[in-house]
């Protein structure tokens, strides 16, 4: 058990620019999350899927923001033409889906500031 | 709906103090309940949850939670407190219809004076 990895831990851009993340999962898990946490708050959903499915997307995903799972392992998070309001922490966490009980495995996070 | 209140966005003990830190819930199902913690820059790590059965769970670093339905708090505590304990403290909520995510507290930042 490696736990979740995050690449990159941080990423300066500009604004218009595209930028995407990558989180790899623990290796037995279903389950993949994201969220997003800005200072001061909690962790905020944005999607999550079951294997290869994205299963749930919150509305604070907007239709510049798009996420993938290919063959249910690691998942990349992309968000186009970036604006300031994007600056925050993106978290990727993952579970193993059984009863429902499973506690989320988080990453580091990446840290994405919109210059 | 869930969701779930920290009272205290800040809490100070003195070292070797009791720690207190508040969660109160808001679920129309039995939940499972969660508390993390978060140090500078990393992510979050799992201090202990709640399931089923015992309604007092011990977690990592002499932490532990009671899960009170009627009051439907999970409030988080520990004895003595050590300087290493300062972080964000992370209440959580899930549930059986819903486990595709977790709602999340607003966090309670942990100062441990010396």
């Amino acid at each position: 058990d490696t736990g979740v990895s995050q690449d990159p831990r941080h990423k300066i851009t500009k604004r218009g620019q595209n930028v995407t993340f990558r989180c790899d999962p623990i290796s037995e898990h279903n389950r993949l999350y994201w969220y997003r946490q800005t200072l001061g708050q909690g962790p905020e959903f944005l999607t999550y899927f079951q294997n290869e499915a994205q299963l749930e997307k919150s509305r604070l995903l907007s239709d510049r923001f798009s996420a993938e799972r290919p063959k249910g392992s690691f998942s990349t998070l992309e968000i186009q033409r970036t604006e300031q309001g994007d600056s925050a922490m993106y978290l990727c966490a993952s579970s193993l889906r059984t009863g429902g009980e499973a506690e989320a495995f988080f990453g580091q996070g990446t840290r994405l500031t919109v210059v | 709906a869930q969701s779930v209140t920290q009272l205290g966005s800040h809490v100070s003990v003195s070292e070797g103090a009791l720690v207190l830190l508040r969660c109160n819930y808001s679920s129309s199902v039995p939940p499972y309940l969660f508390w993390y913690v978060q140090y500078p820059n990393q992510g979050l790590q799992l201090l202990l949850k709640y399931t089923t059965g015992a309604t007092l769970v011990k977690g990592i670093n002499g932490f532990e939670a009671e899960f009170k339905k009627s009051e439907t708090s999970f409030h988080l505590t520990k004895p003595s407190a050590h300087m290493s304990d300062a972080a964000e403290y992370f209440c959580a909520v899930s549930d059986y219809n819903t486990g595709n995510q977790f709602y999340f507290g607003t966090g309670t930042s942990l100062t441990v004076i010396p």
